[in-house]
This record gives structure tokens, C-alpha cells and sequence, in this order.
């Protein structure tokens, strides 16, 4: 079974320049997540959703970043303009539903803005 | 609000020896507790969980962990450690139920270094 795949894993971008990541879940799980993990530190929700609704987007700055799941299957995250506290890696997970669920965590999206 | 604390940044162990993560967690409301393991440039790969029954719950890779309710920890235990143990272990919590419901937060994790 084909885990949570995200693209690309590596990003340079100059400040001030959009950015967009990738992630295709697990097959069959309705559940997905945008999590930000800093150097050092331990990942943070941006968003959740449950198939193409989200259902929690507290934590998101919504100035600069978008997130959507069109169809409920992958999602897109996107920064504009980033600036260079958004370096990071940017981790997408899957479950099936709720919150007994297994996360499962993609590779995750290296970004460095210069 | 929940919050996790992992009291150690960083552990140096010998391979072989025994090895304890220690996690604290605070919470209102009864939780779920997880403990995910990130070797460099991966994702995270879960451990164990905890959701209920037993308190001690037995994981991958011979890790096991023990809930414990009136002191609010998540230990994590492995009584002989290898250097493929090397990676970086992350405690997390969620409610279980209610608002925010499967929404993780994690402690800043604990670096293990088995070293030979």
C-alpha cells in the first residue's frame, strides 16, 4: 500500500515568491492534515480536513496561506508572497477518521527562503 | 487547552542499555496519547498509542509506554536499545472527543543517540 506522498520534497524560493506543496493520502482515508515543523521543534496543525471540508483552520495565517481538497482525495497548500520565517518543513498526514485514527505522515516538504 | 512536555532534548545511551523518554502531558478533558519516532529527512512513523484499557501499551520495534493518570506522564521505555534507534521521538495528545477532536499536539521532541 502506497503511503502519503508529497512533492516536491525539496524547495528554494527567493522571498516574497508564491509556493505551493503537494499531497496525495493514503487511499480510502477521509481524514487529512497540513502540520508545520520548525527546526527543533515538534509539528503544528495549520489544517484539517474531513474529505473536501475544513474542518479546522484556526491555526492557519490566512493572510498568506491557502489550503483545498477539490475533490475530498489531495490537497494543495500554498504560500504568497512567502517570507523567511516560512522556512520549514511542511508535513501532510492521513487517517481514516477521527481521532482514535493512526496519523500517517508523508516525507514531507523542505522549504528554504532566502 | 491540551500541552506536552518532553523533559529531555537530547539522550545519550550506550547500545544495550535501557532508555527512557519522558513525556508529561496537560489536559481538561480525557486524551488520547501517541508516541511517533522521525528518523532524519522522514516523516513520522507511529510508535505506540494509548486510547484505553491497559496502561501499559506495547509498541513497534520492542518500545513500550505507560499511561499514568494521576501524574499525567506517557513514559516511553525500551529496555535494550540498538543504534537503528537513533532518531527523534515525539510525544503527542489529542481529546477524545469534542471540538478539535484528533487535532495532534506534539512536545518539541527528545533526540535519542544510541552510540556503540
Amino acid at each position: 500500500e502506497a503511503g502519503v506522498v508529497q512533492s516536491p520534497r525539496y524547495k528554494i524560493i527567493e522571498k516574497k515568491q508564491p509556493v505551493a506543496f503537494w499531497c496525495n493520502p493514503i487511499s480510502g482515508h477521509n481524514t487529512l492534515y497540513w502540520y508545520l515543523q520548525n527546526l527543533g521543534q515538534g509539528p503544528e496543525l495549520l489544517i484539517r480536513y474531513e474529505n473536501e471540508e475544513a474542518v479546522d483552520d484556526s491555526q492557519l495565517p490566512k493572510d498568506r496561506f491557502s489550503a483545498e481538497r477539490l475533490k475530498g482525495v489531495d490537497s494543495t497548500l500554498k504560500i504568497q508572497p512567502a517570507e523567511l520565517g516560512d522556512s520549514a518543513v511542511y508535513l501532510c498526514a492521513s487517517s481514516l477518521d477521527g481521532s482514535r485514527e493512526t496519523q500517517y505522515f508523508g516525507p514531507g516538504t523542505r522549504l528554504l527562503v532566502l | 487547552a491540551q500541552s506536552v512536555t518532553q523533559l529531555d532534548s537530547q539522550v545519550p545511551v550506550f547500545e544495550e542499555a535501557p532508555v527512557e523518554l519522558r513525556c508529561n502531558y496537560s489536559s481538561s478533558v480525557s486524551v488520547y496519547l501517541f508516541w511517533y519516532v522521525q528518523y532524519p529527512n522522514q516523516g513520522l512513523q507511529l510508535l505506540l498509542k494509548y486510547l484505553s484499557g491497559s496502561t501499559l501499551v506495547k509498541g513497534i520495534n520492542g518500545f513500550e509506554a505507560e499511561f499514568n493518570k494521576s501524574q499525567t506522564s506517557f513514559h516511553l521505555r525500551k529496555p535494550s536499545v540498538h543504534i537503528s534507534d537513533t532518531a527523534e521521538y515525539f510525544c503527542a495528545v489529542t481529546k477524545g472527543y469534542g471540538g478539535s477532536q484528533g487535532n495532534l499536539i506534539f512536545g518539541k521532541g527528545t533526540k535519542l543517540s544510541v552510540k556503540p
